[in-house]
């Protein structure tokens, strides 16, 4: 079966840099949340949407910026990186907002920031 | 202030036996609730899930029980096998029946360990 698909897999960069990741969630899906995990810790839920709108807004940095696109894949966008923005970010999706439907994760992207 | 605690860094249980994973929670809005488990360079997979209006739910060797009364709820995997040996995560939602794309609380995880 078709997962959610992340790319890149791997990303280095230098502070003050920019970066982009991108989220192609499992067909069908239409909502897509993003998640970051840094070393040691839980995922920390940072933004959803849901048919290309923001949905829910957690503890994103606002130098963070996403937007789900018409084929329902989603792309998070961080500028000025600092060095504590290195971590793992995950991508989830689910079908629909209600009712019993678990989030599915990506296998996600570790960002290492220099 | 974490609002999903997993108590227990790791648990290691022999194969065959019962492992317990237990989960506790402070927002009484979270109605329901999900069990991941990860490996090591891959995203949590989805395990298994319970409603506030249950009190148990089964698939297989996974059994969730949810005691909303004590805020509490715990993972039976039986009998555990090596493939077991895993970090799982306990996470809450509030979103059932409310609508929006919530996303998930988070606990800090359990890393099982399944001795052969």
């Amino acid at each position: 079966a078709a997962g959610v698909i992340q790319s890149p897999r791997h990303l280095i960069k230098e502070k003050r840099e920019t970066a982009t990741l991108k989220c192609y969630p499992i067909p069908r899906h239409d909502t897509v949340y993003w998640y970051q995990q840094g070393p040691g810790q839980d995922p920390q839920f940072l933004i959803s949407f849901y048919e290309k709108m923001q949905s829910d807004k957690g503890s994103i940095p606002d130098r963070f910026s996403a937007q789900q696109f018409s084929d329902y894949h989603s792309e998070l966008n961080m500028s000025s990186l600092e060095l504590g923005d290195s971590a793992l970010y995950f991508c989830a999706s689910r079908y629909g907002t209600s009712g019993r439907y678990e989030q599915y994760f990506g296998p996600g992207t570790r960002l290492t920031v220099t | 202030d974490q609002q999903v605690k997993q108590n227990s860094p790791s648990l290691s249980v022999q194969e065959g036996r019962i492992s317990i994973l237990n989960c506790d929670y402070t927002n009484s809005m979270f109605d329901y609730f999900l069990w991941y488990k990860k490996y090591p360079a891959e995203g949590p997979t989805f395990l298994i899930s319970i409603s506030s209006i249950k009190d148990k739910n089964e698939d297989g060797r996974f059994t969730v029980f949810l005691n909303k009364s004590a805020k509490h709820l715990s993972l039976h995997i039986v009998p555990s096998q090596p493939g077991d040996s895993a970090v799982y995560f306990c996470a809450a939602s509030a979103v059932e029946g409310g609508g929006g794309a919530d996303g998930l609380t988070f606990g800090k995880g359990t890393h099982l360990i399944i001795q052969p």
